[in-house]
């Protein structure tokens, strides 16, 4: 079994339409992430979280809100989709004694 | 400001070769780099790192060699196989408080072609 999951892998929402994107994880880890991956822009962080009652703004937090439910539970919400969001989503963790993140498969999100 | 620059944007070599990654970043502060490859439909992996305090980190076939004074890194890999064919992003991240956040290049495509 993957240990980052995401759900759901692929979507496709209209415009105006709030949704949710989910991760969970088996590593323990304490640490999560959520970055978006746009064609030629690399991957930037969205929101990280270092435990259930620490939320932080990443470099791009405008349009996005995130809460994380549990240790292993970390979820992105779009609360107005607008077409620019449409991107590639990944969580990631880390156990915050070192730098190295490991990432979920992503989710493809298409905003019409 | 891109403080992590991967200049060339895909690289092919021929199986057996060498493929060498590079790079660029501005940031002095940076003091842990990360390199990451990533296959279509999945999310990047985790392939080798180096501390600032190194100049070069082995890992089988993979290398990653740091020149501090010039601000540049770059990953070997020998002898290069098609199964490596993938994205490979550089990464950084800095300390005094900002090791939380990873600072990615955009990315390079490399093809190795059979």
């Amino acid at each position: 079994d993957a240990d980052v999951t995401q759900t759901p892998r692929n979507r496709i929402t209209k415009t105006g339409k709030r949704i949710m994107l989910e991760c969970s994880q088996t590593k323990g880890h304490d640490r999560m992430y959520w970055y978006r991956q746009d064609p030629g822009l690399g991957l930037r962080l969205i929101y990280y979280s270092f435990d259930v009652k620490d939320i932080n703004k990443g470099e791009i937090s405008d349009g996005y809100s995130v809460s994380r439910q549990a240790q292993a539970k970390f979820s992105l919400s779009l609360e107005s989709a607008i077409p620019n969001q449409t991107a590639l989503y990944f969580c990631a963790t880390s156990d915050g004694s070192k730098e190295t993140q490991y990432f979920g498969p992503g989710t493809r999100l298409l905003v019409l | 400001d891109q403080q992590v620059k991967q200049n060339s944007p895909s690289l092919s070599v021929q199986e057996g070769r060498i493929s060498i990654l590079n790079c660029d970043y501005t940031n002095s502060m940076f003091d842990y780099f990360l390199w990451y490859k990533k296959y279509p439909a999945e999310g990047p992996t985790f392939l080798i790192s180096i501390s600032s305090i190194k100049d070069k980190n082995e890992d089988g076939r993979f290398t990653v060699f740091l020149n501090k004074s010039a601000k540049h890194l770059s990953l070997h890999i020998v002898p290069s196989q098609p199964g490596d064919s993938a994205v490979y992003f550089c990464a950084a991240s800095g300390s005094g408080g900002s090791n939380y956040k990873l600072t990615f290049g955009k990315g390079t495509l490399l093809t190795v072609n059979p």
